[in-house]
């Protein structure tokens, strides 16, 4: 079975630019959730799409959005970059929710901001 | 709220010694917290979880314990070997009342870097 793959695996862009990212996840799953990881801040949760349904959302500024599509296929938008969006983004699916068990991430794709 | 702490943020440990980390929450509806494990240049795994309807669950050297009453949780691992090395996350459900139901997220703390000397 495939793993969760994510990409771009690095990418670079300058301030005000805009960027996609895009998931895969395990086939089957249809929860795919975005974390945005930066040292010292650990995993910070940026949303979760179930069924192409945006179920939750963490406290990022409007300019982070995302979507999923009806293969479960997932994408995170982030407009008018900051150096501080400077991070590597993990996508991770699931069956179900945050309860229903373990997470499985992809490798990430780093994001650096110029 | 929606914060999970988690201490210490660095340990050194000897190989052979135990190794200790814990976490607190502030919602009390939390009934979910995994233990995910990441090494270097690697991406997270689940290596331990609770549900809040028990107090502690082992799986051979690592075992995580949970006070609910007190909002904390914790990873022990015993007889550290190098392989430990890495960074552990705790993690914590949070609930979202909404209309017709709830949601849960999944929400991490900020990590410990576990080194384990030989």
């Amino acid at each position: 079975k495939a793993g969760v793959t994510q990409t771009p695996r690095y990418l670079i862009k300058t301030r005000g630019q805009q960027v996609t990212l895009s998931c895969s996840p395990i086939s089957g799953h249809r929860s795919v959730s975005w974390y945005q990881q930066t040292p010292g801040q650990g995993l910070q949760f940026l949303f979760e799409y179930f069924s192409e349904t945006q179920r939750n959302k963490g406290n990022f500024p409007g300019r982070f959005s995302g979507r999923q599509f009806s293969n479960s296929r997932s994408e995170m938008n982030v407009s008018t970059l900051e150096l501080g969006d400077s991070a590597l983004y993990l996508c991770a699916s699931g069956t179900g929710g945050a309860l229903s068990g373990e997470l499985f991430f992809g490798e990430g794709s780093r994001l650096t901001v110029l | 709220g929606e914060n999970v702490e988690q201490h210490p943020s660095t340990l050194s440990v000897q190989e052979g010694d135990s190794a200790v980390i814990k976490c607190t929450y502030s919602d009390s509806a939390s009934n979910y917290f995994p233990w995910y494990k990441q090494e270097l240049g690697k991406r997270p795994q689940l290596i331990i979880d609770i549900r809040s309807n028990v107090g502690e669950k082992k799986d051979q050297r690592i075992a995580v314990t949970l006070n609910k009453t007190a909002k904390h949780f914790s990873l022990h691992i015993t007889e550290t070997q190098p392989e430990d090395s890495a960074v552990y996350f705790c993690a914590a459900s949070i609930r979202k009342a909404e209309y017709g139901g709830a949601t849960n997220k999944l929400i991490f703390g900020t990590g410990t870097l576990l080194a384990v000397q030989p």
